[in-house]
This record gives C-alpha cells, structure tokens and sequence, in this order.
C-alpha cells in the first residue's frame, strides 16, 4: 500500500522568508504526486502536480517542487511566502498502475500547516 | 467552467440516524471520489465511482454506501450515525485516472 509522510506537522516562518515543506512517498515503479493547500473552512485546491517529464515542477502561487526519484521525496517550497500562503499543505500521491486497494485513489500525507507570521 | 458542487454546506444530525450528501462533478468528468476529513485524522479515502459503478472503497464500515447517477452526479450515505462520523466529507472529481482530482468546498457533519 502507498504511504506518504509529510515531515513536519507545522512550520511558523517569517513573512518574506523562504520555506520547504516536506513530504516523503512509498516507493513505486511509478506515482503521481500532487501537493494541494487548504485554507480555513474550505476544500482542497491543487497546488502543482508531476506525472512525468521534467523533475523540477512549477505551480500556482510562486510554488515549485522537485521530484527526486532516488530519494522518493517531492519537497514544496517558495522562496518568498506571504501572509496570504497561511493554511495547511497536503502532499497526495496516487499510482496510476496499482490494483486492489490502492486503486485509482490518492493517498495523502497528515498535512503541514504552515503559518506566515508579519 | 464550474467546480464540483456539493450539498449541503451543513449538516447536523443526532446519533442513528441517517445523512445523505450530495456532489456534482466538474462537466465531462465521470469519476467521482469521497474522502473524510476527521480531526487528528487527516484525509481519509472512503469511496470512488466511475461510469456509475463503485470501482473502490475505503476502510470503512458498510453503513457508508454512496452511488452515482447517470449525469455522474454522487451521494453518499451515512447510515446509524456515529459520533465519531463527524467530519467533513470532501468530493472530488477527475477525469484521468490516477490524475489530479478537483475538489468541492465539503459538507459539515455534525452527528449529535
């Protein structure tokens, strides 16, 4: 079964200051790997994804991520954040090949609330 | 083009009885997933359907039971309500298996 580990359960930075949130995945022959926020009281909104092709990923929102295969990492970071990025991040994976269980669903991390402070 | 759609907002009920939730997938996409979102425990995958048949299900008792509609439109079931069945209960949709899947706002379950 796919397991995704999101490394820190919250991060407090500084408005202006680069951040990187964490997330680690079970390994697979081949994953889709998603990162999506959630503000206070609303749904969840895809951020950026990577299904295949170029490792560094590019977002909405100034965000990026890199997929590094040999690490099973896919880290979410922007090199300046703002008040308005405040809510939680959820890093999801989803394997198009798999069966049984895992089937078509997106299994995600426990979320990382980051949390922009002026 | 329009999100999913979901209803209702919110939702109280007392312990037995019965919820029914509401969503409607974003134009042209046939799959239609259901995930909880219990405190403290996270985003829990409950039931996924496509062309209006139940191709997974999650961990959870069959007293959650969904289905889907020839529009593709979905509702999901809580039958004997728990306590612990509060949470809110995220639909998604997608259109490319395994691809992103596009989120609505959720339904508030609140079982008393």
């Amino acid at each position: 079964a796919q397991s995704v580990t999101q490394l820190d359960s919250q991060v407090p930075v500084f408005e202006e200051a680069p951040v990187e949130l964490r997330c680690n995945y079970s390994s697979s022959v081949s994953v889709y790997l998603f990162w999506y926020v959630q503000y206070p009281n609303q749904g969840l909104q895809l951020l950026l994804k990577y299904l295949s092709g170029s490792t560094l990923v590019k977002g909405i929102n100034g965000f990026e991520a890199e997929f590094n295969k040999s690490q099973t990492s896919f880290h979410l970071r922007k090199p300046s954040v703002h008040i308005s990025d405040t809510a939680e991040y959820f890093c999801a994976v989803s394997d198009p090949h798999a069966g049984g269980t895992s089937y078509g669903k997106l299994t995600f991390g426990q979320g990382t609330i980051l949390t922009v402070h002026p | 083009e329009a999100g999913v759609t979901q209803s209702p907002t919110h939702l109280i009920k007392t312990r037995g009885q019965q919820a029914t939730l509401r969503c409607s997938p974003i134009s042209g996409h046939t799959s239609v997933y259901w995930y909880q979102q219990a405190l403290g425990l996270g985003l829990q995958f409950l039931l996924w359907y496509d062309e209006g048949e139940e191709r997974n299900r999650g961990n959870f008792p069959p007293r959650f039971s969904g289905r889907q509609f020839p529009n593709y439109s979905s509702e999901l079931n809580v039958n004997a309500l728990e306590l612990e069945d509060s949470a809110l209960y995220l639909c998604a949709s997608s259109a490319l298996l395994g691809g992103e899947q596009f989120f609505g706002p959720g339904t508030r379950l609140t079982v008393l």
